[in-house]
């Protein structure tokens, strides 16, 4: 079993929707809890940082973590079609080693 | 802030031959630098992380030998493929971590090698 499991999708809808991606995990020490937005062909660019649980708005964007559910959502309201792109996420235990552990990412397609 | 880049963006070149990438914290200073291999469709897989100054930690499976990591300065990293085949080919990204803070990465843009 992965240590964070991610659903692939893909996932489509259309513009306006508010769109739920989720994270599981199964390691309790992870403290820190990210996602990351990566377009076709480019690295991966920081959306959101939450350190352990609760909620973290930003604009359109809010970010989820449930420690006692290991369970971690990103929402996204009124999407648009520049949302379009593969979503990961990333959680790490807070060492000095700075390692975080991925999510296989949700391909996500919003349709004019 | 917190911009990355990586060096050159698309190469291509020979079964054989070695092959050199850039990272670089453009505006911050990096202790720890991460370097990763994405296949088309899939997540990042960590090769190895490189702090500055000392010999870069290979997750398990990745060849030290023909993956050669070099952290010079808190600014740069690079990553050397050597005698690349084609299995080679892949997107390589690197990330940078600042120090004494959270664990957030920024990563570079990619570097998409393809080995004839």
């Amino acid at each position: 079993q992965k240590e964070v499991e991610q659903d692939p999708g893909p996932l489509s809808v259309p513009e306006g929707a508010i769109v739920s991606l989720n994270c599981t995990y199964s390691n309790s020490a992870f403290q820190y809890f990210m996602w990351y937005r990566q377009y076709s062909r480019k690295g991966p660019e920081l959306l959101m940082y939450t350190y352990s649980s609760g909620n973290k708005e930003d604009g359109r964007f809010t970010a989820q973590v449930d420690k006692s559910s290991k369970y971690i959502s990103l929402f996204i309201r009124d999407s648009q079609p520049s949302d379009s792109a593969t979503y990961l996420c990333a959680m790490s235990v807070g060492t000095n080693a700075g390692k975080s552990t991925f999510g296989d990412g949700t391909t996500l397609t919003v349709k004019p | 802030g917190a911009v990355v880049s990586q060096h050159p963006s698309r190469v291509i070149c020979k079964s054989g031959t070695s092959v050199k990438i850039e990272c670089r914290s453009l505006d911050f200073q990096a202790t720890t630098m991460f370097w990763y291999r994405q296949f088309p469709k899939k997540s990042l897989m960590l090769m190895a992380t490189s702090n500055e100054g000392s010999k870069a930690t290979y997750e398990q499976g990745v060849e030290k030998d023909k993956f050669l990591i070099n952290h010079a300065s808190l600014t740069l990293s690079t990553l050397t493929v050597t005698s690349a085949h084609p299995e080679d080919s892949s997107f390589y990204i690197c990330s940078a971590k600042t120090s004494g803070s959270t664990d957030t990465q920024y990563f570079g843009p990619g570097t998409r090698l393809t080995v004839l």
